[in-house]
């Protein structure tokens, strides 16, 4: 079974631009969270999607958006960067059920300049 | 919302040493939490899950928690170079969903 797969790995923007991740779970996996993770604060919980809705949301700006599709794939939009947005970004599937062990993705590393 | 609070550490133990690491947690009504292991460069894995008061163990490692005093602990037994990583503990937001609240980490390094 593929794991999970985040696409850019890598990806360079300037202030003010706008970015879109995008992030496929395992095979049959209906949840998928996301996460920021810097060195400073730790791995922050940023939302997260069941069967296409928003189960749950962590506390970050409006300008992290996050979107599922009908076939799990899950993209998460950050709109007006900042500096301070530069971070790698997880995201991480499950079946869906609560408790579940998470299975995290590679991750896609930001910089913002 | 949650907090969970780690000792970032370093903490430094010799080989085949028991590694104690230690997790606070703000809900008093928490009811599951979790050990994440993450090896620098990489994503983070699950190593333990507990729910209950007292201790779980699988193999060299070992979980405890104490709902009372709102603490999460995991030894790790006879630590080996390859125990060195940052172990995450996390609790999750609420009842529903498999969202998790983590910790900022504390970093282990098992010298041999």
């Amino acid at each position: 079974k593929a794991g999970v797969t985040q696409t850019p790995r890598y990806l360079i923007k300037t202030r003010g631009q706008q970015v879109t991740l995008s992030c496929s779970p395992i095979s049959g996996h209906r949840s998928v969270s996301w996460y920021q993770q810097t060195p400073g604060q730790g791995l922050q919980f940023l939302f997260e999607y069941f069967s296409e809705t928003q189960r749950n949301k962590g506390n970050f700006p409006g300008r992290f958006s996050g979107r599922q599709f009908s076939n799990s794939r899950s993209e998460m939009n950050v709109s007006t960067l900042e500096l301070g947005d530069s971070a790698l970004y997880l995201c991480a599937s499950s079946p869906g059920q609560s408790n579940e062990k998470l299975f995290f993705g590679s991750g896609t590393q930001l910089s913002v300049l | 919302q949650k907090e969970v609070e780690q000792n970032s550490g370093p903490l430094s133990v010799p080989e085949g040493a028991i590694a104690s690491l230690n997790c606070t947690y703000s809900d008093r009504g928490s009811q599951s939490f979790f050990w994440y292991r993450q090896y620098s460069g990489k994503s983070p894995e699950l190593i333990m899950s507990i729910y209950s008061n007292g201790d779980k163990e699988d193999g060299r490692f070992t979980a405890q928690l104490n709902k009372a005093s709102q603490y999460v602990s995991l030894l790790i037994r006879d630590s080996q170079p390859s125990d060195s990583a940052t172990y995450l503990c996390a609790v999750p937001p609420n009842q529903a969903g498999t969202a998790l609240i983590f910790g900022k980490g504390t970093t282990l390094s098992v010298s041999s």
